[in-house]
């Protein structure tokens, strides 16, 4: 198995502009999370997945972020429009559900210019 | 609701000897599992050790090991033999759902 593939692993954006990342979680794995880590914040969870659908989004920061999970091999989190304090590195995560161990993707570092 | 704390932000360790790195938690689980996550800095998170709260015994993994006190909610991570591979930011997550501690960064210095 691959792991968790993210994409893009960097991302640079003007202020303003909408970014998108992805993340396709192992086979297999009904639950996605999407963290963000600054060195302010640490780890924060914005959102996880059971079976494609959201059940916890009350990490997301403001309207500006959404995510989606059209199927159980495709995640995207996306911020429109992006600002400067949006800059940190995203991480997906999944496991097979319940209080099970976590498995990283290896995050995508996104700068807000 | 779920917390964590590592008390410890920063420690090192000289190589080979022995470094123990704290965690306490608060969790309203009844049954759950417990994690160490070590992010060195390609910061790839890779689960270090895993401790099911309903077995008595301490986990152990290699050079790794855990002393669990469910009664004090306390989950403390023992590296042995430190080696300058295990330099990385170590966190505690309890019942691996969503809340990790704030870290602990080691260095292991030669």
């Amino acid at each position: 198995d691959a792991g968790v593939i993210q994409s893009p692993r960097h991302e640079v954006t003007e202020m303003g502009q909408e970014v998108t990342l992805r993340c396709k979680p192992i086979s297999g794995h009904n639950s996605l999370f999407w963290y963000r880590q600054t060195m302010m914040r640490g780890l924060e969870l914005l959102i996880y997945f059971n079976n494609n659908v959201p059940i916890d989004d009350s990490g997301m920061p403001e309207d500006r972020f959404s995510a989606k999970m059209p199927n159980a091999s495709f995640s995207t989190l996306k911020i429109q429009p992006s600002e400067p304090r949006d800059s940190a590195v995203y991480f997906c995560a999944c496991n097979k559900g319940g209080p099970h161990e976590q498995y990283f993707g290896p995050g995508t570092r996104l700068t807000v210019t | 609701a779920q917390t964590v704390t590592q008390s410890q932000p920063e420690m090192s360790v000289q190589e080979a000897e022995t470094v123990t790195l704290s965690c306490t938690y608060d969790t309203s689980e009844s049954n759950y599992y417990l994690f160490w996550y070590k992010q060195p800095p390609s910061r790839q998170m890779i689960l270090v050790i895993r401790q099911e709260a309903y077995k008595q015994q301490n986990a152990t993994e290699n050079r790794f090991s855990v002393n669990f006190q469910k009664a004090a909610k306390s989950f403390s991570l023992k590296i042995s033999d430190s080696q300058l591979g295990d330099t990385a930011m170590y966190f505690c997550a309890p019942a691996g759902k969503s809340t990790f501690g704030d870290g602990t960064t080691l260095t292991v210095k030669p």
